[in-house]
């Protein structure tokens, strides 16, 4: 049972779209990441918030862009949808003293 | 770069068997964490592991930290055949202080299959 969600679950969209992927969390974390992450390769940081009206980029550069208006939602955009940034996108939160929470992902293929 | 070098990149073994994986960073941390990942899905956290720790159990899990090696194992004994899945270590650096709230840093994983 998921205390983070992430929507879609799958996405295909054509080039220069402009796409949204939600990531809502219910447990109050102020902290919350997304990682990046082609199939059975390693995870890379791209965007993370330590509180509302704070968002840092990560150590992979990314062409998305997030904002953190609300605690518990942390939405990550692409203005125009590349098939580079085919992928799949992985949120995530954390509270001092515990590990990640991650959602299922969002598997994104442009085409 | 990565921080973490999960070591074997691959691993097959028989139900009732034990599965060690071994992961070596880089740079000093204020913590070490495993994870694990099914197939085309998020992460599930496992274990964290303080630097100034040397091992910790959680169940069938067994993690050992050696700092001054910078390398840690994951020990999972008795696999079952749910136990298959992608491993991840994932390093916290000290510089950001605090816990695990630290942005942490993933190594490329273990691949682990258990067989019926």
């Amino acid at each position: 049972e998921a205390d983070i969600y992430q929507t879609p679950r799958y996405l295909v969209i054509g080039t220069g779209k402009k796409i949204t992927l939600e990531c809502s969390q219910t447990m109050g974390h102020d902290k919350m990441y997304w990682y990046q992450q082609d199939p059975g390769m390693e995870l890379h940081l791209i965007h993370y918030s330590y509180g509302v009206n704070s968002t840092e980029k990560g150590d992979l550069s990314s062409e998305s862009t997030v904002s953190r208006i609300r605690t518990e939602h942390f939405p990550l955009t692409l203005e125009s949808a590349r098939p580079s940034h085919t992928s799949q996108y992985l949120c995530a939160s954390s509270s001092l003293g515990y590990g990640y929470t991650f959602g299922s992902g969002t598997r994104l293929t442009v085409v | 770069s990565q921080q973490g070098e999960e070591d074997p990149q691959a691993l097959s073994i028989q139900e009732g068997e034990n599965a060690t994986m071994n992961c070596s960073y880089k740079t000093s941390i204020n913590n070490l964490q495993w994870y694990r990942q099914n197939s085309g899905r998020g992460l599930v956290h496992l274990i964290l592991i303080r630097s100034n720790e040397r091992e910790k159990h959680s169940g069938r899990l067994r993690v050992t930290l050696d700092t001054s090696k910078k390398s840690s194992s994951l020990l999972i004994t008795a696999s079952r055949a749910a136990d298959t899945a992608s491993y991840f270590c994932a390093t916290a650096g000290p510089r950001s202080g605090g816990d695990a709230g630290n942005k942490l840093t993933f190594g490329g994983g273990t691949r682990v299959l258990v067989k019926p």
